[in-house]
């Protein structure tokens, strides 16, 4: 199957700094790219959708403000979460996909905490 | 508002056959989607159903009957591995995959 890159795997910040996590799809051109945050024990819940080349459109709930997300070509996209705070602390996961009914694929999440 | 229903938890022994139901409401259906996600990683892709039927994956088969926007996951010969959480996802008519809340399956041995 396709491969869906993310990193970092883990990263640990203070609070009030800026994290960036990358996402990208090594082996097809992913015309969509989504991110999800997941708590312990949830399921996945989305955050964004973003196609290449024009803003993201964000889910109700989610400060685009805070979580600035680019899609800057067919095989990038990263998501900077800004002034971080411990209740940001969670499992960040994208996922990339070529539209249409095709599968996603996922990276391999990244673990944020906020100290 | 868009909904899908799964168990939260199940129990089965090694070796024995689960079923994992899920049921749906959406506004409009292009696929439904199985994953496996096992604690502290990413999802992982099991199966695919458009058409009503079944679709068998060596041990791993999906149902899909869309006039009752039912789907179930069976797994047979289940292993200690197959501990997991099982994600069922729809596509709907903006192709966005709307998630389930995930069944924990437990293997006893």
């Amino acid at each position: 199957g396709a491969v869906v890159s993310q990193h970092p795997s883990w990263v640990i910040c203070k609070s009030g700094t800026s994290v960036k996590i990358e996402c990208r799809s090594l082996d097809f051109q992913a015309t969509t790219m989504f991110w999800y945050r997941q708590f312990p024990k949830q399921s996945l819940m989305l955050m964004a959708t973003s196609n290449e080349g024009s803003k993201a459109t964000y889910e109700q709930g989610v400060e685009k403000d805070k979580f600035l997300i680019n899609h800057a070509s067919l095989t990038l996209s990263t998501l900077t979460v800004t002034s971080a705070h411990p209740e940001d602390s969670s499992f960040y996961i994208c996922s990339a996909s070529t539209g249409g009914v095709t599968e996603a694929f996922f990276g391999q999440g990244t673990r944020l905490t906020v100290v | 508002g868009q909904n899908i229903d799964q168990p939260t938890e199940m129990t089965a022994t090694e070796g024995a056959i689960v079923q994992i139901n899920c049921t749906y409401q959406t506004s409009g259906f292009n696929g439904l989607f199985w994953y496996q996600q096992h604690a502290g990683e990413a999802p992982t892709f099991l199966s695919y159903n458009v058409l009503d039927g079944l679709e068998e994956k060596g041990r791993f088969s999906s149902f899909l009957s869309r006039s009752k926007g039912y789907s179930y996951l069976l797994l047979k010969e289940l292993q200690m591995k197959d501990s997991a959480s099982y994600l069922c996802a729809v596509k709907d008519s903006n192709y966005q995959l709307i998630w389930g809340a995930g069944t924990k399956l437990i293997i006893k041995p």
